[in-house]
């Protein structure tokens, strides 16, 4: 069975500081990897998603996040925040049938001034 | 760009009622998703469906149903709610893979309160 565990239910950063929100998961399977993000009132869309080839994959917005096989994880980095990044974060896992996706608890990033 | 629409960004219903909460997709796509969101557990796939008039459950079925008429249409409905499914309720939908690669795009959510 797939799962993913994202180890910060909240992370508060500094306006122009960098940010680090990891990811790890568990497969038995090859697996594609996502990061969706949330802002305020609204649904989720796609930051950023790993399929195949180079592990260091870029997203909207200045995002972008490293695969990393042998340690299971996928964490998402950004050199530089902007107040307009407050939002709550989910990496997803999926690679079983029918296209089920599998998302973590979230993470959600505060972003001091 | 693909847009997913949900009928109602708030609801409120009392304990006992019959909700429906209605989600159509504009993009032609194949796959449809009904999740629940609450705080501190992520999101939760409730129902999916991969094509007309097909379900599959997800994680959390007990207490809805689903009903797939039309390819664009998606419909959850709570036979009897109850104040534990109290929730945001998150539609989706995506064009079908052998694996889930695809992106799935959502609607904007409807807060439900079951009084």
């Amino acid at each position: 069975a797939q799962s993913v565990t994202q180890l910060d239910s909240q992370v508060p950063v500094f306006e122009e500081a960098p940010v680090e929100l990891r990811c790890n998961y568990s497969s038995s399977v090859s697996v594609y990897l996502f990061w969706y993000v949330q802002y305020p009132n609204q649904g989720l869309q796609l930051l950023l998603k790993y399929l195949s080839g180079s592990t260091l994959v870029k997203g909207i917005n200045g995002f972008e996040a490293e695969f990393n096989k042998s340690q299971t994880s996928f964490h998402l980095r950004k050199p530089s925040v902007h107040i307009s990044d407050t939002a709550e974060y989910f990496c997803a896992v999926s690679g079983q049938w029918r296209d089920k996706i599998i998302f973590g608890k979230g993470t959600r990033l505060h972003i001091l001034p | 760009d693909v847009k997913v629409t949900q009928s109602s960004r708030y609801l409120v219903k009392r304990t006992g009622e019959k909700v429906f909460l209605e989600c159509v997709q504009d993009m032609d796509h194949e796959n449809m998703f009904w999740y629940r969101q609450d705080p501190g557990l992520g999101l939760r796939l409730i129902y999916f469906s991969y094509d007309v008039k097909m379900k599959e459950k997800g994680d959390i079925p007990e207490g809805y149903s689903v009903s797939r008429e039309k390819k664009e249409r998606f419909s959850l409905i709570l036979e009897s709610a109850s104040t534990n499914q109290t929730s945001m309720y998150l539609c989706a939908s995506s064009l079908p893979t052998s694996g889930g690669f695809e992106t799935q795009y959502f609607g904007p959510g409807t807060r439900l309160l079951v009084l």
